[in-house]
């Protein structure tokens, strides 16, 4: 069956610290990555997507990701948090010319101040 | 303007009754969807409507019914509600374009059955 795992359930950082949320997928062939970020009391919002060409996505609010095909990973980064990233991150995968967006069980992301 | 709205917010109920959620997109897309979030966040589509067709229906029971007028609107009835319908349901659209898939949400309606 296909899936998005997103290892890493609950990240507890300081502001200024770097950040890596892991996300794998297990999809063949070719597909589309995102990552949505859903602050407290919000809805979902796209953070970034990947289609195709550079496979260094960036993002709003300072974040970039990563596509490496060959370990099927889609991990997102930022050098330097903040406090208002608190918020649950959100992977997604969508194959090619298809509707079903299939999406991680979340990382809850907590920044201290 | 808000994108994609869904009413109510919230709706708290017993076991047993009906009730319904509705949503409507005024950013001209062709496809909406219905997502449920669970307590522990996880997100899990239940219905894709293209056009007023449906062409994603998940394992949901049949107690649950959507609903498309027209395009700009996917409504959501519940039938019989049971304490594990308890959850916030988001209605969700895209444009009908596969290069694009990305889903633009709604605030969530959050159900609460007692």
């Amino acid at each position: 069956a296909q899936s998005v795992s997103q290892h890493n359930h609950h990240v507890i950082l300081s502001e200024a610290a770097s950040l890596e949320l892991g996300c794998n997928y297990s999809y063949g062939g070719t597909v589309n990555l995102f990552w949505y970020v859903q602050y407290p009391g919000q809805h979902l919002q796209l953070l970034l997507k990947y289609f195709s060409g550079d496979p260094l996505v960036k993002g709003i609010k300072g974040f970039e990701a990563e596509f490496i095909k060959s370990k099927f990973s889609f991990n997102l980064r930022k050098p330097s948090v903040q406090w208002s990233d608190t918020a649950e991150y959100f992977c997604a995968v969508t194959k090619n010319r298809d509707d079903k967006i299939i999406f991680g069980k979340g990382t809850r992301l907590h920044i201290l101040p | 303007d808000t994108a994609v709205s869904q009413t109510p917010k919230y709706l708290v109920t017993q076991m047993g009754n009906d009730k319904s959620i509705k949503c409507e997109q005024n950013l001209g897309h062709d496809t909406m969807y219905w997502y449920k979030q669970d307590s522990k966040k996880f997100l899990k589509i239940m219905f894709s409507y293209n056009n007023k067709e449906l062409i994603i229906n998940e394992t949901v029971p049949n107690r649950f019914s959507p609903k498309s007028p027209d395009k700009a609107h996917l409504n959501l009835h519940i039938n019989s509600l049971e304490l594990g319908d308890s959850a916030v349901y988001f209605c969700a659209s895209s444009i009908r374009d596969f290069d694009t898939g990305e889903l633009f949400f709604g605030e969530g309606s959050r159900l609460t059955v007692l």
